[in-house]
């Protein structure tokens, strides 16, 4: 199957920095990829959709400013969180799809961030 | 998209039949039902999806009513690895993934 990936698996840094996370898409172009945020005990929140080769697409109430979606190629989306604090502290998680048929979305292993 | 409703958790005896229903009652005639399930602190895992008709694969079955009001996903021999949670979506082909709160499934030996 259609395997995504997620770098880093985790990432602890100070409040008021940035961090940046990929995620890829392995064996398959992916024109369309999702970002989603988990909290603990909780269910994925969709984020945003991050469009290859134009702007992402942000979910009522995401701040767009804060976190930075970048879909550069058919197989690399990045998600940065710029000024972290620690409520930006969760579980994130991307999909992406093979544009085809019923497409089906499959999900990268997570990112677990923990601001300081 | 449709929204769902799911029993907040179950038990299943080891081996036996797992039988996880979802109430879609909302739904239009060109939304997917799509089935994911989700191991503590990993990524969601695609089980299987279907428009009408039943369908099966090497991981599970799921069953459609008639008038797609509802379905069941069908494990149909549990194991201890089989406890996650699980999650039922109705989504029309391109559009986004909105999860609802699932079915925690515990396996019990």
């Amino acid at each position: 199957g259609a395997v995504v990936s997620q770098h880093p698996s985790w990432v602890i840094c100070k409040s008021g920095t940035s961090v940046k996370i990929e995620c890829r898409s392995l064996d398959f172009q992916a024109t369309t990829m999702f970002w989603y945020r988990q909290f603990p005990k909780q269910s994925l929140m969709l984020m945003a959709t991050s469009n290859e080769g134009s702007k992402a697409t942000y979910e009522q109430g995401v701040e767009k400013d804060k976190f930075l979606i970048n879909h550069a190629s058919l197989t690399l989306s990045t998600l940065t969180v710029t000024s972290a604090h620690p409520e930006d502290s969760s579980f994130y998680i991307c999909s992406a799809g093979l544009g085809r048929g019923t497409d089906t979305q499959y999900f990268g292993p997570g990112t677990r961030l923990t601001v300081l | 998209d449709a929204k769902t409703t799911q029993p907040p958790s179950m038990d299943c005896a080891e081996g036996r039949a797992a039988n996880l229903p979802c109430n879609h009652s909302t739904i239009s005639g060109n939304e997917y039902v799509y089935w994911y399930r989700q191991i503590h602190s990993q990524g969601p895992q695609y089980i299987i999806h279907g428009l009408k008709n039943n369908e099966t694969n090497e991981m599970a079955s799921l069953i459609i009513t008639e008038d797609r009001k509802s379905s069941t996903l069908i494990l149909p021999h549990a194991t201890l690895r089989d406890t996650a949670v699980y999650y039922c979506i109705v989504r029309v082909i391109g559009n986004q993934f909105y999860f609802g709160t699932g079915t925690s499934l515990t396996v019990i030996p």
